[in-house]
């Protein structure tokens, strides 16, 4: 079974300042893909960037970035340039590649991490 | 272009009574999944359903719980005979067929369960 590990209950950062949430997963698949979501306070889940697993290359959104580390099995977020619009829970997901005729997005979800923006 | 549209918002319930929550897919989408939140914790897989199966059920509780996606209507999950541990946010996802590219959950606001 995958499982999903976020080491980090709280992180705290200043506004404008540069903050890494990590993650990291355990799998025996080898195509799959991995997700942050970002839940604020009002409950909602909010995708933020996503990351298929054949691809060396980092995703990026904006100010969002990912480290993408496939042999370590680590997913790290960078948020730059933090805004305090950026407080919320954030939760690393991972789920399988839906290649092989089966149809299966089930997500797999971390315990999550809040972020603090201070101003 | 509505979202995934779930209700209620809130639902509170007294223990031994029967709790429905509704969710709507996105148009166009004919999967969906349904997650719990127990409070300070992350979201956990219940079920998966397409239009009238159930694909995944692994993650739903033996006893009480249902869940189902008719043809016409929203995915409904029931919970009878509710009891205090039930108390949590249910969330609702949905995407389209696989067929096409994969494509990331889109979650509704979710239903927020209080049992008296």
């Amino acid at each position: 079974a995958q499982t999903v590990t976020q080491s980090q209950p709280e992180m705290s950062v200043q506004e404008a300042e540069t903050v890494t949430l990590s993650c990291t997963y355990d799998t025996s698949e080898s195509d799959y893909y991995l997700f942050w979501y970002k839940q604020p306070p009002s409950r909602q889940m909010i995708l933020v960037i996503r990351q298929e697993a054949y691809k060396q290359q980092n995703a990026t959104e904006n100010r969002f970035s990912v480290n993408f580390q496939k042999a370590a099995k680590s997913f790290s977020l960078k948020i730059s340039d933090s805004q305090l619009g950026d407080a919320a829970m954030y939760f690393c997901a991972y789920r399988r590649d839906n290649a092989g005729g089966t149809s299966y997005g089930k997500l797999t979800f971390g315990q999550g991490t809040i972020l603090t923006v201070h101003p | 272009n509505a979202g995934v549209m779930q209700n209620p918002r809130h639902l509170v319930r007294r223990r031994g009574q029967e709790a429905r929550l509704r969710c709507s897919p996105m148009k166009g989408h004919s999967h969906v999944y349904w997650y719990r939140q127990l409070p300070e914790e992350g979201l956990k897989f219940m079920v998966y359903l397409q239009k009238e199966n159930i694909i995944d059920e692994s993650g739903m509780p033996k006893e009480r719980f249902s869940a189902e996606f008719p043809k016409e209507g929203p995915s409904i999950l029931r919970i009878q005979q509710v009891v205090r541990g039930d108390s949590a946010a249910y969330f609702c996802a949905s995407s389209p067929p696989w067929q096409g590219e994969n494509q990331p959950q889109h979650f509704g606001d979710g239903t927020r369960l209080s049992i008296l």
